[in-house]
């Protein structure tokens, strides 16, 4: 069956401090891949995504992404995490011939420390 | 220009009742998704669209659920029979062509059942 998974729920990070969000995908073949934000009462908003070629991909607010077809992964990272970085992250998949049906991680939830 | 807009944004129901949940997408996009999103848990997919017709409802979870997209455009999500378990916030996004085209998500609309 295809799922993604988010093996973090709940990740602190000091503000200045580096991040990285994992996310794992299971799928016959190599899925398109989506890592999304949501902050309280805003909608889920796109922050990069991965169909194929280059598998470090640039995203928006410094966020980046790196593919490793070997390890099925696509982690999130970020050098230097700000405190309006704390929200909840979502990395999802979509099969090429699916229409853009969106399969979820459960999310992992990023608080900032100051 | 105008997000996807979703009404109302909230709704509190008793068991057994019916109730309709309505999505506006961004003008011009074809593809239109339902999602729900329990607490604590990423969205799950329900249905999509590609313009008037479902091309895909295999995430209704039961016969229960019902939604419709008349004219291409505005989608209705029709729940029968309230139960417990059907509260959830149901996200709507939107595409301009389905496949791996960003989706865009509403703000939600946030259903209790009693």
């Amino acid at each position: 069956a295809q799922s993604v998974t988010q093996p973090d729920i709940h990740i602190t990070v000091s503000e200045g401090a580096s991040l990285e969000l994992r996310c794992n995908y299971s799928y016959g073949a190599t899925p398109y891949l989506f890592w999304y934000v949501q902050s309280p009462g805003q909608g889920l908003q796109l922050l990069l995504k991965y169909f194929s070629g280059d598998t470090l991909v640039q995203g928006i607010k410094g966020f980046e992404a790196e593919f490793k077809r070997s390890q099925s992964s696509f982690n999130l990272r970020k050098p230097s995490v700000h405190w309006s970085d704390a929200a909840e992250y979502f990395c999802a998949a979509a099969a090429y011939n699916q229409g853009g049906k969106l399969i979820f991680g459960q999310g992992t939830e990023l608080s900032v420390k100051p | 220009g105008a997000g996807v807009s979703q009404t109302p944004s909230n709704k509190v129901t008793e068991k057994g009742k019916y109730v309709e949940l309505r999505c506006d997408p961004i003008s011009g996009h074809t593809a239109l998704y339902w999602y729900r999103q329990s607490l604590g848990q990423g969205p799950e997919f329900l249905i999509y669209f590609q313009g008037t017709g479902a091309a895909d409802d295999s995430g209704l979870p039961n016969d229960r659920f019902f939604a419709v997209r008349p004219e291409g455009s505005v989608s209705t999500l029709k729940i029968q029979r309230t139960e417990r378990g059907d509260s959830a916030v149901y996200l709507c996004a939107s595409s301009s062509a389905g496949g791996y085209n960003e989706q865009f998500f509403g703000p939600g609309t946030r259903l209790t059942v009693l």
